[in-house]
């Protein structure tokens, strides 16, 4: 148990449609990131949260990206008018609020558009 | 572009012999973490190094630092079918918190 709740494990969407993931949180950290991975990579900076603050974007991130941290806590990740090259595993990170740099990882969402 | 370079890409083994994957980078960073990851799942971290030239044992597995913290490898002494997975090294540049990831190490390990 990392401390960190991702939803849905899986979704399958047809492209153009819109999509949302759910990152939970088991503990208070207040830094929380996403990540996206595809097949024989390794992560990619998407973008992270300090508390309820967006902080950084990626420039992966197009205008069909957007992420929210409303309370400082859960935080969500909508993808809009999905494309094909959106199929990847949405990974959600925590980092702790004592400035060390260990991240903590979500099982992640797969995500696949058909 | 990912900042740091793993290799090998693949490796497969057989049970009982050792193995060392590296990691390299042109760019220096405050700390340095591996990761292991299995199918479906997310990265598990397995440990940071912070100090140049820092050596890290955890059980069969040593985690080495370069010197100039641009650098690292990971060597499996005896390796275990448990060992099989994606072997994932993550640098965190120096003033920020993120990780740089690189491509990983699939490991297999056959028994």
């Amino acid at each position: 148990d990392t401390g960190v709740s991702q939803n849905p494990r899986h979704k399958i969407t047809k492209r153009g449609q819109n999509v949302t993931f759910r990152c939970d949180p088991i503990s208070e950290h207040n830094r929380l990131y996403w990540y996206r991975q595809t097949l024989g990579q390794g992560p990619e900076f998407l973008t992270y949260f300090q508390n309820e603050a967006q902080l950084e974007k990626s420039r992966l991130l197009s205008d069909r990206f957007s992420a929210e941290r409303p309370k400082g806590s859960f935080s969500t990740l909508e993808i809009q008018r999905t494309e094909q090259g959106d199929s990847a595993m949405y990974l959600c990170a925590l980092q702790t609020s004592q400035g060390g740099t260990e991240a903590f990882f979500g099982q992640g969402t797969r995500l696949t558009v058909v | 572009t990912q900042l740091l370079e793993q290799s090998p890409q693949f490796l497969s083994i057989q049970e009982g012999e050792n193995l060392t994957v590296y990691c390299n980078s042109s760019s220096v960073f405050s700390s340095l973490q591996w990761y292991r990851q299995e199918p479906g799942e997310g990265p598990v971290l397995l440990v940071t190094v912070v100090t140049g030239g820092e050596v890290k044992k955890l059980k069969r597995l040593t985690f080495q630092f370069g010197d100039a913290r641009k650098d690292s490898s990971l060597h499996i002494t005896a390796a275990q079918p448990g060992d099989t997975g994606l072997y994932l090294c993550a640098g965190v540049p120096p003033y920020d918190y993120k990780l740089s990831f690189g491509a990983g190490t699939t490991v297999t390990v056959r028994a």
